[in-house]
C-alpha cells in the first residue's frame, strides 16, 4: 500500500460544476498538506498549502483536511476549462526528511465548455 | 523569468549513454530536490539538498545516480549507463528556509527518453 492514495480518474465535468478532489493517507506524522496542478508536459504548480487539520480558501478553491480520518480534499467551484489539469496532493512530516514530499497519482481533470 | 529552470527540457539517448541535467533554483532559495516522474504516476522523491549540502538521498537513487550542488546555487544529476527504465520527467524544485520549507516551487522538468 503506497502512502498516499489518489483516485486517478478520469474526472470529466461540465463548465460550471463543483469538483471535489480528494486523497488519503496512512502516515499519521503528514502535517503538511498541498495540493498541486499539473498541465500536460509540465512541471507541477503549487496551488494550496494547508498545516495541518481545517480549511484553507483561496478564490475558487478549497482545500480540507481531516487528520481524524486521514483525508483531505481539494473543491473547485464555478470549474472552468482552464482548470482541464492533473492534480496532485502532496504531504509531508517534520522529520529528519526535512520538506521531503509524497505524492499521489493525481486525478486528472476535463472541464468541458 | 524568476522561476526554477532546468535544461534541457527533453533528452534522447541510447542505452548504455551517460546524461547530465541542470537545475537553476529560484534565487536565495537555500534547498532544492529532485524528483522523478513516470507516466501516470505522482513525483517521486530522489535527492534533497540544503545549500551545497546532500542531505538525503532515496532508494530509487542507485550508484549509478549522481547529484551536486557545487556552491549551493545550482544543481546537476546525472546519470550513468543509462537503462530504458530511466525513462521518464526528471523534476527539480526549489524552497527558501524558514518556516515556509515546505512550499516546493517546481520547475518544467527534463523528460528523458533512453531507446
Amino acid at each position: 500500500q503506497k502512502e498516499v492514495e489518489q483516485d486517478p480518474g478520469p474526472l470529466s465535468v461540465p463548465e460550471g460544476a463543483i469538483v471535489s478532489l480528494n486523497c488519503t493517507y496512512s502516515n499519521s506524522a503528514f502535517q503538511y498538506f498541498m495540493w498541486y496542478r499539473q498541465y500536460s508536459r509540465k512541471g507541477p504548480e503549487l496551488l494550496m498549502y494547508t498545516y495541518s487539520s481545517g480549511n484553507k480558501e483561496d478564490g475558487r478553491f478549497t482545500a480540507q483536511v481531516d487528520k481524524s480520518s486521514k483525508y483531505i480534499s481539494l473543491f473547485i467551484r464555478d470549474s472552468q476549462p482552464s482548470d482541464s489539469a492533473t492534480y496532485l496532493c502532496a504531504m509531508s512530516d517534520r522529520g529528519s526528511t526535512l520538506g521531503r514530499l509524497y505524492f499521489g497519482r493525481g486525478t486528472q481533470l476535463t472541464v468541458w465548455p | 523569468d524568476t522561476g526554477v529552470s532546468q535544461d534541457p527540457r527533453h533528452k534522447i539517448t541510447k542505452r548504455g549513454q551517460n546524461v547530465t541535467f541542470r537545475c537553476d533554483p529560484i534565487s536565495e532559495h537555500n534547498r532544492l530536490y529532485w524528483y522523478r516522474q513516470t507516466l501516470g504516476q505522482g513525483p517521486e522523491f530522489l535527492t534533497y539538498f540544503q545549500n551545497e549540502a546532500q542531505l538525503e538521498k532515496s532508494r530509487l537513487l542507485s550508484d549509478r545516480f549522481s547529484a551536486e550542488r557545487p556552491k549551493g546555487s545550482f544543481s546537476t544529476l546525472e546519470i550513468q549507463r543509462t537503462e530504458q527504465g530511466d525513462s521518464a520527467m526528471y523534476l527539480c524544485a526549489s524552497s527558501p528556509g524558514g518556516s515556509s520549507y515546505n512550499e516546493q516551487f517546481f520547475g518544467p522538468g527534463t523528460r528523458l527518453t533512453v531507446l
